[in-house]
């Protein structure tokens, strides 16, 4: 089955200052990437997906880059501000629509 | 904003005990989902509803847990008895029709502590 990896575990960061969130998988058949916030409490929400057909997608302060041939996936988080802090979860599914999700990363925004 | 609903939020069982969760999708959802995310880590799917019918319950271990979705609508999962290690998240989402890269909506879960 797929296997993803997500880098790092934690990240702290200073307000204002861009985020950087690194995935990996391991099915090459693998061709919907969504990323999840997650906040305290609460279930993980959808900030934003990208598609085996696109190389970068834009979402006002969030960005996603997906290398297919690396088989690797990135979300920046760009002007980070208090309300960023959360675990993102990267995650990755095929045709059998089944998501696989990494491990998270615990967001910091040091005011 | 429509939003699926879970109940309990908290629960806290003796081992050996049952307990259940209930969850409602979004009106109008056919394809149904439960996770558990253990603390640290990501969701992991255990099963799957395509309205009333389970579509993949691999994961499920079906000798302690079950899952219902009887009228293809609202959803129970069931662990009986409880072990120590189902301490965990437990979160139901829901999707329109469950087709490829489709978002999936998440409710808040219901967090489970079994002592």
């Amino acid at each position: 089955g797929e296997n993803v990896e997500q880098h790092p575990s934690t990240l702290s960061v200073q307000e204002g200052d861009s985020a950087v969130i690194k995935c990996t998988y391991s099915d090459s058949a693998s061709n919907y990437f969504p990323w999840y916030k997650q906040e305290l409490g609460k279930g993980p929400q959808l900030i934003i997906d990208i598609r085996s057909n696109v190389g970068e997608k834009k979402d006002q302060r969030i960005a996603v880059t997906l290398n297919k041939t690396a088989k690797h996936f990135s979300l920046h988080i760009t002007e980070t501000q208090p309300e960023d802090s959360a675990v993102y979860f990267c995650a990755a599914s095929s045709n059998d629509y089944k998501l696989s999700f990494g491990a998270g990363t615990t967001v910091t925004v040091r005011a | 904003e429509a939003e699926v609903a879970q109940s309990p939020r908290y629960k806290i069982t003796e081992k050996s005990q049952a307990v259940a969760f209930w969850c409602d999708p979004i009106s109008g959802h056919a394809t149904l989902y439960w996770y558990r995310q253990i603390l640290g880590q990501g969701p992991e799917l255990l099963v799957q509803f395509q309205d009333e019918s389970v579509v993949d319950d691999s994961q499920l271990p079906k000798d302690r847990f079950s899952a219902e979705r009887l009228k293809g609508v609202d959803s129970t999962l069931k662990i009986q008895p409880a072990e120590l290690g189902d301490s965990a998240m437990y979160l139901c989402a829901s999707s329109l029709y469950g087709g490829a890269g489709e978002t999936q909506y998440f409710g808040p879960g219901t967090r489970l502590l079994v002592l």
